[in-house]
């Protein structure tokens, strides 16, 4: 099946700083991935869409600014959190889309801001 | 706006028991419906999916669901449970009238006694 790989799977960080998260389509070009976060012990909430070559359409209440999204290549996005605070600590999970009804997840990310 | 419910926050079941974890779901338009599992601390593994066609859908590891469009629901079903299946179960909707968004339920933590 379809693999997408996502970088780092753990990191902590001081607060104040940015953390980069990859999302990585590997066998497959993916025109349109997706960003989720998880609290713990809940589900997903999709923060943003990423999109080939334009901007990535967010999610009410997600700040732009705040997790930047940048979606260079068919086969990679990242997310960018800046200026971390703890209340950022969270599982991140990225999904990039094959074709429409194929949508393959990343392992996720954990992020820690200390 | 599509949503998706699953009713049970969690499901007891004894190993070699049926298991059914439920899930409605209410779109505009005609629904994309899939169901992932997550381990702790990992991404979501896909089990199964309904596009079009037969209403009994079969997955990964022995789990099939059912599509009712009267009921709009898709519970998510095993014969014979097994104590590895204990784990977070996410039903979610995709609809092309939500840009292909895919929307989650809130989860259903299965626990398999042995």
């Amino acid at each position: 099946g379809a693999v997408v790989s996502q970088h780092p799977s753990w990191v902590i960080c001081k607060s104040g700083t940015s953390v980069k998260i990859e999302c990585r389509s590997l066998d497959f070009q993916a025109t349109t991935m997706f960003w989720y976060r998880q609290f713990p012990k809940q589900s997903l909430m999709l923060m943003a869409t990423s999109n080939e070559g334009s901007k990535a359409t967010y999610e009410q209440g997600v700040e732009k600014d705040k997790f930047l999204i940048n979606h260079a290549s068919l086969t990679l996005s990242t997310l960018t959190v800046t200026s971390a605070h703890p209340e950022d600590s969270s599982f991140y999970i990225c999904s990039a889309d094959r074709a429409v009804g194929e949508l393959f997840f990343g392992e996720g990310s954990r992020l820690t801001v200390l | 706006a599509q949503s998706v419910a699953q009713p049970e926050d969690q499901v007891n079941v004894a190993e070699g028991n049926p298991l059914t974890v439920k899930c409605t779901y209410s779109v505009s338009g005609n629904p994309y419906l899939f169901w992932y599992v997550q381990y702790p601390n990992r991404g979501l593994q896909f089990l199964l999916k309904y596009i079009t066609g037969d209403n009994l859908v079969k997955g990964s590891y022995g789990f099939e669901a059912e599509f009712n469009k009267s009921q709009t629901s898709f519970h998510l079903k095993k014969p014979s449970a097994l104590v590895s299946d204990s784990a977070l179960y996410f039903c979610a909707v995709r609809d092309k009238a939500a840009g292909n968004k895919l929307t989650f339920g809130g989860g259903t933590r299965v626990l398999v006694k042995p």
